[in-house]
């Protein structure tokens, strides 16, 4: 039972665009939200996060959406550069009282191209 | 401030043979979880410990174990090796567990091979 979903595999988009990755979740306990971005033989690299008591949180080009209601986050990356083209993974995690891990979805590749 | 370090990098294993990986947390940290990345399955949780107590666990065979020392280092075993358990095994530390939301910081991982 996967609780975090990002139901693209892959993305493509053009230098200078907007980037828009999506993620849904299922378990309503989720009140965390991370995104993290990943090179090949590099670990997953921390890039943005939002509580579920905010709905949107700017770091830069980057911007992450939230929608309860809708069980529903976004990524947005504007402009995309050459160098975002990695895979981005959303991850979720609990109420910290019960001191639950993150929870990844399976991600999705982004390139962008030139 | 140094990142968090995981040996071996690379680890090439036989079929039946155990294996033994490591993870040094960011200095400061007590939390540290690890991760099995596969192909298309994303980042599974296989455990996480913080102040030498295994906090949580997930869904993988006792084949799959691991501790964590006092000074907050941590290992993963792997016994009886399978060739499915062929991954990138990722360590995350971070400062705390319990009481206050924070990201969570990946090694480089280890990428094991079973033959």
């Amino acid at each position: 039972d996967q609780q975090v979903k990002q139901n693209s595999p892959s993305l493509s988009v053009q230098e200078g665009r907007i980037s828009i990755l999506n993620c849904d979740y299922t378990n309503s306990m989720f009140d965390y939200f991370l995104w993290y971005k990943k090179y090949p033989a590099e670990g997953p690299t921390f890039l943005i996060s939002i509580s579920s008591i905010k709905d949107k949180n700017e770091d830069g080009r980057f911007t992450v959406f939230l929608n309860k209601s809708a069980k529903h986050l976004s990524l947005h990356i504007v402009p995309s550069q050459p160098g975002d083209s990695a895979v981005y993974f959303c991850a979720a995690k609990g109420r910290d009282s019960g001191n639950t891990p993150l929870v990844f979805g399976k991600g999705t590749r982004l390139s962008v191209i030139a | 401030k140094a990142g968090v370090t995981q040996t071996p990098r690379y680890l090439i294993k036989t079929r039946g043979q155990q294996v033994t990986l490591s993870c040094s947390p960011i200095s400061g940290h007590r939390s540290v979880s690890w991760y099995q990345q596969t192909p298309g399955q994303g980042l599974q949780f296989l455990f996480e410990y913080f102040s030498e107590t295994q906090r949580n666990k997930g869904n993988f065979p006792g084949r799959f174990s691991g501790r964590q020392f006092s000074n907050s280092r941590s290992e993963m075993n792997v016994s009886t090796l399978e060739l499915g358990d062929s991954a990138l095994y990722l360590c995350a530390s971070s400062p705390r567990t319990g009481g206050m939301n924070t990201e969570a910081f990946f090694g480089q991982g280890t990428r094991l091979t079973v033959v």
